[in-house]
């Protein structure tokens, strides 16, 4: 167990719909970063939070989004949903400052 | 961006081998961790290990930072070692984003 949990653990959507998935990071950490895994591929990044303000992002449309609240959780939002959005969602938290990313369970989203 | 090389692709052990798992980078690093993925997706972090040797039980990882490659051993492998191991780095100028390789795909049968 790793502390940071994630919801829903799976989600099924319609190409063109929005989808929000949650991320609460593990106690006493304030970096939340994102990262997509396709299937049979390594997880991408996405973005990472730092004190509610985006961090970094990695080669992603601008239709993925997110939040990082003063409790550090997260939100990543993602608009107009595409077939190949298909994939699960990971969430990492670390403390600024260290280098050690924890992941979650990760949200399993279908996009039909 | 750094690339990150990860072999074999596939491992298939019988239980109560050995295996070297190797993970080449394209540029320096200030952070590498290992990870193994179970099969319900989660990653658990295994080593965190930018350079030098670290020892976790059965498990351990050795990385040469000069030479650009981390290296993981398991020995005395379990069924329940089964899933995908992941290296991931920082580094390249990019101190916010871990780089993935696509990993190494071990099964071991009983």
């Amino acid at each position: 167990e790793t502390g940071v949990t994630q919801s829903p653990t799976h989600l099924i959507k319609t190409r063109g719909q929005q989808v929000t998935l949650r991320c609460s990071s593990q106690s006493g950490h304030n970096t939340v970063s994102w990262y997509q895994q396709a299937l049979g591929q390594g997880p991408q990044f996405i973005f990472q939070y730092y004190r509610e303000e985006e961090n970094g992002r990695g080669n992603f449309p601008p239709r993925f989004s997110g939040l990082q609240f003063p409790n550090y959780s997260s939100e990543l939002n993602v608009n107009a949903l595409e077939l190949d959005d298909s994939a699960l969602y990971l969430c990492a938290s670390s403390l600024a400052g260290t280098d050690t990313q924890y992941f979650g369970p990760g949200t399993r989203l279908t996009v039909l | 961006g750094i690339q990150v090389e990860q072999s074999p692709p596939d491992l298939i052990l019988q239980e109560g081998a050995n295996s070297t798992l190797r993970c080449n980078f394209s540029d320096s690093v200030n952070n590498l961790q290992w990870f193994h993925q179970n099969p319900w997706g989660q990653l658990i972090n295994l080593f965190y290990i930018p350079s030098g040797t670290k020892q976790n039980g059965r498990l351990s990882a050795t990385t040469v930072a000069t030479e650009r490659y981390s290296l993981l051993y398991i020995s005395s492998s379990q069924t329940t070692d089964s899933g995908v191991y992941f290296c991931a780095v920082e580094g390249g100028g990019s101190n916010y984003k871990l780089t993935f390789g696509k990993g190494t795909l071990l099964t071991v049968n009983p």
